[in-house]
């Protein structure tokens, strides 16, 4: 059975610090994986899509790595500012089209 | 980009009554589109499949009778709550395939229905 998990579930930093949010999945012969954002009642931001045959994805601040052997990914976060407040998700995409999801981790970056 | 629009982003209906959530692809054509419930704290979980044409596929335990999903177009998907209950209240977000491969998904901006 695919399970997504994330941790932590939630994280308070103040602004400037560096962080990095932990996704793990029990079956690695996934197709993609990638992260989302979602601000409160809304909808998903795509931020980084990782392919199966690729390691890390970068876009600005943001850095992606894949380790699909231990079925992990971490989304590293530079110089967070109060902006990168929201709820990331990770979700993982196997080849039968079904995304699953992480119940995602809500950042708060403190002025 | 490919933009998915979803209508409307807040609803709320009294129980009984039907609530149609539409999806629309709005710059390319979607032969297959996905609605997600969202639980409070939860993760998103695929509820159905919806294929242009054809009848949609749904994931074990979801009740099709209550949960109509229509796909009458390749850019318009939508799902409507049928007799709505107040634990049918949640966040609905559908997803659309842009592209042929498995990368290409662009998501909606959700639909907050609360059913009173």
């Amino acid at each position: 059975k695919q399970e997504v998990t994330q941790i932590p579930a939630a994280l308070s930093v103040p602004e400037g610090e560096n962080l990095v949010l932990n996704c793990s999945f029990t079956d690695s012969a996934i197709y993609n994986l990638q992260w989302f954002r979602q601000d409160p009642g809304k909808g998903l931001t795509s931020l980084l899509l990782i392919q199966s045959s690729q390691r890390e994805q970068t876009s600005g601040r943001l850095n992606a790595s894949l380790d699909k052997s231990s079925g992990r990914s971490t989304l590293y976060i530079a110089a967070s500012q109060p902006g990168d407040s929201a709820t990331y998700l990770c979700a993982v995409l196997y080849n039968f089209n079904k995304f699953y999801f992480g119940s995602g981790t809500k950042l708060n970056v403190k002025p | 980009g490919a933009v998915v629009s979803q209508h409307p982003s807040r609803v709320i209906c009294k129980s009984g009554t039907s609530v149609k959530i539409e999806c629309r692809s709005l710059d390319f054509q979607a032969t297959t589109m996905f609605w997600y419930r969202q639980f409070p704290k939860k993760s998103l979980m695929l509820m159905a499949t919806s294929n242009e044409g054809s009848k949609a596929t749904y994931e074990q335990g979801v009740e099709k009778d209550k949960f109509l999903i229509n796909h009458a177009s390749l850019t318009l998907s939508t799902l409507t709550v049928t007799s709505a209950h107040p634990e049918d209240s949640s966040f609905y977000i559908c997803s659309a395939r842009a592209t042929a491969g498995l990368s290409g998904y662009t998501f909606g901006s959700g639909t907050r229905l609360t059913v009173v």
